[in-house]
């Protein structure tokens, strides 16, 4: 078990450019979310996925930011035409669930974005 | 919606003493969970402890122990003989048991803790 990885670390753009970022899971989780944490704060939460399906999504995830999580396994968070207030950390978290059981979320150790 | 409160920016305790940081929270749900987590500077953010809400005794964790008060919607962390290495920021974070839509954790702003010698 290697836990949640994430990649790239750090991405520093340019305002109006397109980012991606990878969060690989624990292979074993069926769920897996994406918070993004300003400074100063708390994580606040984006989206998440059961398996390939994405459940739910904040009114944060505004129509530049897009998430897939392919065959259930990694996931990309896309953001397009970045601007300044982008500006952030962005974790992964995943998490295993089925019936009533309930697992904890464990992160990664995130991606920072800067845009310049 | 839910919130969650931590009325402590930072905190400061002497190694090998002990610490309690604050959380409240609001809700109108029965069953949820209730967790602290911690990101030292510059890494991850790792689980600290976990409660149920349905559970009336409190979770310990070693040195790691909370005092919840469902009614009072309470939930404070009780770090014991502190070490260098709590040096981090906390954060107090709820989620509902409900495994439909309200899976996410909704978090507090955080408490930094400095520990010194």
């Amino acid at each position: 078990d290697t836990g949640v990885s994430q990649d790239p670390r750090h991405k520093i753009t340019k305002r109006g450019q397109n980012v991606t970022f990878r969060c690989d899971p624990i292979s074993e989780h069926n769920r897996l979310y994406w918070y993004r944490q300003t400074l100063g704060q708390g994580p606040e939460f984006l989206t998440y996925f059961q398996n390939e399906a994405q459940l739910e999504k904040s009114r944060l995830l505004s129509d530049r930011f897009s998430a897939e999580r392919p065959k259930g396994s990694f996931s990309t968070l896309e953001i397009q035409r970045t601007e300044q207030g982008d500006s952030a950390m962005y974790l992964c978290a995943s998490s295993l669930e089925f019936g009533g059981f309930s697992d904890t979320q464990y992160f990664g150790p995130g991606t920072r974005l800067t845009v310049l | 919606a839910q919130t969650v409160t931590q009325s402590q920016p930072e905190m400061s305790v002497q190694e090998a003493e002990t610490v309690t940081l604050s959380c409240t929270y609001d809700t109108s749900e029965s069953d949820y969970y209730l967790f602290w987590y911690k990101q030292p500077p510059s890494r991850q953010m790792i689980l600290v402890i976990r409660q149920e809400a349905y559970k009336q005794q409190n979770a310990t964790e070693n040195r790691f122990s909370v005092n919840f008060q469902k009614a009072a919607k309470s939930f404070s962390l009780k770090i014991s003989d502190s070490q260098l290495g709590d040096a981090a920021m906390y954060f107090c974070a709820y989620r509902s048991r409900n495994t439909g839509t309200a899976s996410k954790l909704t978090f507090g702003t955080g408490t930094r803790l400095q520990v010194t010698l």
